[in-house]
């Protein structure tokens, strides 16, 4: 069974710090996508990686792609209070057309 | 522009009821999936849909069944409600694999 483990799960810092948010799985990725969800929402998409060694950037947030695509992070630069959230990462399982399946998520709190 | 739809947004059902969650997607996507999210354990894939017509088993699929008669709609149906069904049920669907996954507003499902 695929598993998505993210660390940490939960995350309290001041404004203007910086963090770093984990997503490993025991299995490589086909690709890895990264969700945003806010209290009452559903999550909405961030970003979508695919090739390992792959970096991209969203204004403040930079993602990055394991080279043998077992992990990926996301860092935030300067966090602010409209970071706050859950942050989760989702993979669609190899093999599996269409399995889409979330890590546990990680709950961020930034605190002004 | 709609997107995804989900009906009822809050329901409170006696232990043993039956009901039909509805998911409406106007997008003319491939892909359906049903979730389930309780706190710290991120969103469960319950069920999902390639297609019209076709159904599958995601990570946690007991204690419930779904229909995909036509292409907008997936149904979610809990058969004998139980307390552990007590969730907030999400539902998404994506054009293909490994595209982005929109999401419903939510609901709200207490069993008592």
């Amino acid at each position: 069974t695929q598993l998505l483990e993210q660390s940490p799960q939960f995350l309290s810092i001041q404004e203007g710090e910086n963090l770093t948010v984990y997503c490993n799985s025991s299995s490589v990725f086909s690709s890895l996508q990264w969700y945003r969800q806010e209290p009452g929402e559903g999550p909405v998409l961030l970003v979508t990686v695919v090739t390992g060694g792959e970096v991209k950037k969203l204004k403040r947030l930079t993602f990055q792609f394991g080279d043998a695509r077992k992990d990926s992070s996301l860092h935030i630069t300067a966090a602010q209070p409209g970071d706050t959230g859950l942050y989760l990462c989702a993979e669609n399982v190899y093999n599996q057309g269409g399995k889409l399946i979330f890590g546990q998520g990680t709950e961020l709190s930034v605190k002004p | 522009n709609a997107g995804v739809t989900q009906t009822p947004k809050f329901r409170v059902l006696k232990t043993g009821q039956s009901m039909t969650l509805l998911c409406a997607q106007d997008m003319n996507h491939e892909y359906m999936y049903w979730y389930r999210q309780d706190p710290g354990m991120g969103l469960r894939l319950i069920h999902y849909s390639v297609g019209e017509g076709t159904t599958a088993k995601g990570e946690v699929p007991d204690g419930y069944n779904v229909s995909r008669l036509k292409k907008q709609n997936f149904l979610l149906g809990l058969e004998s409600a139980a307390p552990s069904q007590t969730s907030v049920y999400f539902c998404a669907s994506s054009y293909f694999d490994r595209m982005e996954a929109f999401f419903g507003q939510g609901t709200r499902l207490t069993v008592v």
